[in-house]
């Protein structure tokens, strides 16, 4: 099982700044990963797929790059609405698909 | 506009049953494997189980294998778990999710919760 590790846990930044959020595979998962944001109550919503490919609706604001092992989401000038957490996941090699634990991004 | 609806979930004693479903529209569904995810009250996200569009190949998380079973009805468009001997441990709540280009999840239900609880 490939193990998804996300860092740091939480990240506190300031409206209009940028946020690096990374995310760090147990093996080479290619290009095959995908971020997602989720805010309270709400279901996960894919961002990022293929490590760097927005998903429809994704603002450019949001940029995905890495491969092999290392990949990082990076938020360029914060908006209210993007405070949440932000999960990887994996799918090169599943069963299982695996997510990573996620990281907070809150208001500093 | 694609769209997850899920019903089912509630409170069930450790040992019991449940079934969740999830009725999907605006994409032809038959053409497109689907996923269950659960969240635990940790936050985690864990993937329980995924299906072809034709429902012919089932995948299982090894948690759940032998307890779970997920199926689908093209004809009515809905996905379904059927989830057996529940522990405690599989509180949670449980989202559907439809595949995207490649395997990730491009479209979710708005979650149903499990709690497994005597």
């Amino acid at each position: 099982e490939i193990v998804m590790t996300q860092s740091p846990a939480t990240v506190s930044v300031s409206p209009g700044e940028r946020a690096t959020l990374s995310c760090r595979a147990s093996q080479s998962v290619s290009s095959n990963l995908a971020w997602y944001q989720q805010k309270p109550g709400q279901a996960p919503r894919l961002l990022i797929y293929g490590a760097s490919t927005r998903a429809t609706g994704t603002p450019a604001r949001f940029s995905g790059s890495g491969s092999g092992t290392e990949f990082t989401l990076t938020i360029s000038s914060l908006q209210s609405e993007d405070f949440a957490v932000y999960y990887c996941q994996q799918y090169i090699n599943w069963p299982p698909f695996t997510f990573g634990g996620g990281t907070k991004v809150e208001i500093k | 506009e694609v769209q997850l609806l899920q019903s089912g979930g509630g409170l069930v004693q450790p040992g019991g049953s449940l079934r969740l479903s999830c009725a999907a529209s605006g994409f032809t569904f038959s053409n497109y494997a689907m996923v269950w995810v659960r969240q635990t009250p940790e936050r985690a996200l864990q993937w329980v189980s995924a299906i072809s569009g034709s429902g012919g190949h089932t995948y299982y998380a090894d948690s759940v294998k032998g307890r779970f079973t997920i199926s689908r009805d093209n004809s009515k468009n809905t996905l379904y778990l059927q989830m057996n001997s529940l522990k405690t441990e599989d509180t949670a709540v449980y989202y559907c999710a439809k595949e995207g280009l490649e395997w990730e999840f491009s479209n979710w239900g708005q979650g149903a919760l499990v709690t497994v609880s005597s």
